[in-house]
């Protein structure tokens, strides 16, 4: 079975540009978390969807992060416009099912760097 | 107030030798979760082992066994018959059932180091 891939693996852009990450889950994963890890620091909860319904996106920063899952398959999260301080590894995670003890499965995350 | 505590940046261990992580949480759900994943250099999170708070027993998981001490509020992680491929970031992680959802809240992490 294919793992949670994210693409693109690096990027980096200037203050002011836009970005748009993307995560491909697990088929058949209903939840699709984005996580965010600035460094040296905790990671973070960003939002969390259920297919395609956004179920809580109180971890999301700001109006300049978009998040969308269209058809309840793959995510978008676009930073728009890009600051110093969205720097980090963004990571998107799947899960099947409300069972508790559920892991996630994580991708491989997103290095951003804006300069 | 941080809910997930680890408090060694970095550890180094002896290859073949046993070892703990730390972690301590802190919440007032009474339904819980506790997580702990792996990040090797290649940078996936890898999902270890969970404990739930109403576990009787310590769970285990190959090598990895999970010391739950719930009056403390402690999760350790502990290792046994380091591996060189044990070398990694390590995240305990909680999930408060009756009030956060489906979110999973990360500590900052352990980076184990581990010897030949």
């Amino acid at each position: 079975e294919a793992g949670v891939t994210q693409f693109p693996s690096h990027s980096v852009i200037e203050k002011g540009q836009t970005v748009t990450l993307r995560c491909d889950p697990i088929s058949g994963h209903d939840n699709l978390y984005w996580y965010r890890r600035v460094m040296g620091k905790e990671i973070k909860f960003l939002l969390h969807f259920v297919k395609e319904s956004k179920q809580d996106e109180s971890g999301m920063p700001n109006n300049r992060f978009l998040a969308e899952r269209t058809g309840g398959t793959y995510s978008t999260l676009k930073v728009q416009p890009a600051e110093l301080e969205d720097s980090g590894v963004y990571f998107c995670a799947s899960s099947q099912g409300r069972l508790a003890n559920y892991g996630y499965t994580f991708g491989s995350g997103t290095r951003l760097t804006v300069v | 107030a941080q809910k997930i505590t680890q408090t060694q940046p970095g550890m180094f261990v002896q290859e073949k030798e046993a070892v703990t992580l730390d972690c301590t949480y802190d919440t007032s759900d009474p339904s819980y979760g506790l997580f702990w994943y792996k990040q090797p250099s290649s940078g996936e999170m890898i999902f270890l082992i969970y404990q739930g708070s109403y576990d009787q027993q310590n769970a285990t998981e190959g090598r990895y066994s999970l010391n739950f001490q719930k009056a403390r509020k402690s999760a350790n992680l502990v290792i046994s018959a380091s591996q060189l491929g044990d070398s990694a970031m390590y995240f305990c992680a909680m999930r408060e059932f009756n009030t956060g959802g489906f979110k999973t809240i990360f500590g900052a992490g352990t980076r184990l180091f581990v010897k030949a």
